[in-house]
């Protein structure tokens, strides 16, 4: 099965600032790349899915790059309701459908 | 708008069978271009898919290797719900359970609509 490697495990950044966060698939999945937001005791929350789609009602500072192997999810701006743990999930060819072991966005 | 509303015991004894149900709102469960999908969350394995079913003129379903000797999913139509039967459990399966939907307006492997998640706790 394909293994995704999410990094950094925690990402320390400030309101209104930058984040870029990484996931590494251990074959190529070409675009077939989600990331979903977690916050405590809730349901993940899809965001992106193949590598730079947004979903419905997702703000435009979400925003998804990469492909084959190399992804990255890029938050412009960092709201409040931001800080969260993130995953990758892969969904193309055939399952299983794995995840990344997620990155926290924490405040600075 | 599609809701999932998750029901079944928080507590399993080991070797018993742990089964749960996800209730559909806004869709149905024999829709056409949709994945009816369970999900585990665990400090120890995170996130983890166990399998999916589907309805294409007839039922279809696919497990996740680790558990696909134990598990077993159905659907109601009447009910408009959907199941989950994990046969054996250990402490091991101790996890927070979700459901969640795949497509039809996204890929069917990505889940856009999710239950609220049930945690369960395998011991004696």
């Amino acid at each position: 099965e394909i293994v995704l490697t999410q990094s950094p495990g925690t990402l320390s950044v400030s309101p209104g600032e930058r984040a870029t966060l990484s996931c590494r698939a251990s074959e190529s999945v070409s675009t077939f790349i989600a990331w979903y937001q977690q916050k405590p005791g809730q349901a993940p929350r899809l965001l992106i899915y193949g590598a730079y789609s947004r979903a419905t009602g997702i703000p435009d500072r979400f925003s998804g790059s990469g492909s084959g192997t190399d992804f990255t999810l890029t938050i412009r701006r960092l709201e409040p309701e931001d800080f969260a743990v993130y995953f990758c999930q892969q969904h193309g060819g055939s399952p299983p459908w794995t995840f990344g072991r997620g990155t926290k966005v924490e405040v600075k | 708008q599609v809701q999932l509303d998750q029901s079944g015991p928080r507590l399993v004894k080991p070797s018993e069978t742990l089964s749960l149900t996800c209730a559909i709102s806004g869709d149905n469960v024999s829709s056409d271009g949709v994945t009816w999908n369970w999900i585990r969350q665990s400090p120890s394995r995170g996130l983890e898919w166990l399998g999916w079913t589907y309805y294409r003129s007839k039922w279809y379903s696919d497990y996740a290797v680790s558990v696909r000797s134990r598990i077993i999913f159905d659907a109601d139509t009447i009910k408009n719900q959907f199941s989950l039967h994990l046969k054996s459990v250990t402490p091991g399966d101790t996890a927070v359970y979700f459901c969640a939907r795949g497509g039809p307006n996204t890929p069917v492997s990505v889940f856009q609509f999710w239950g609220q998640g049930i945690l369960v706790t395998v011991s004696s």
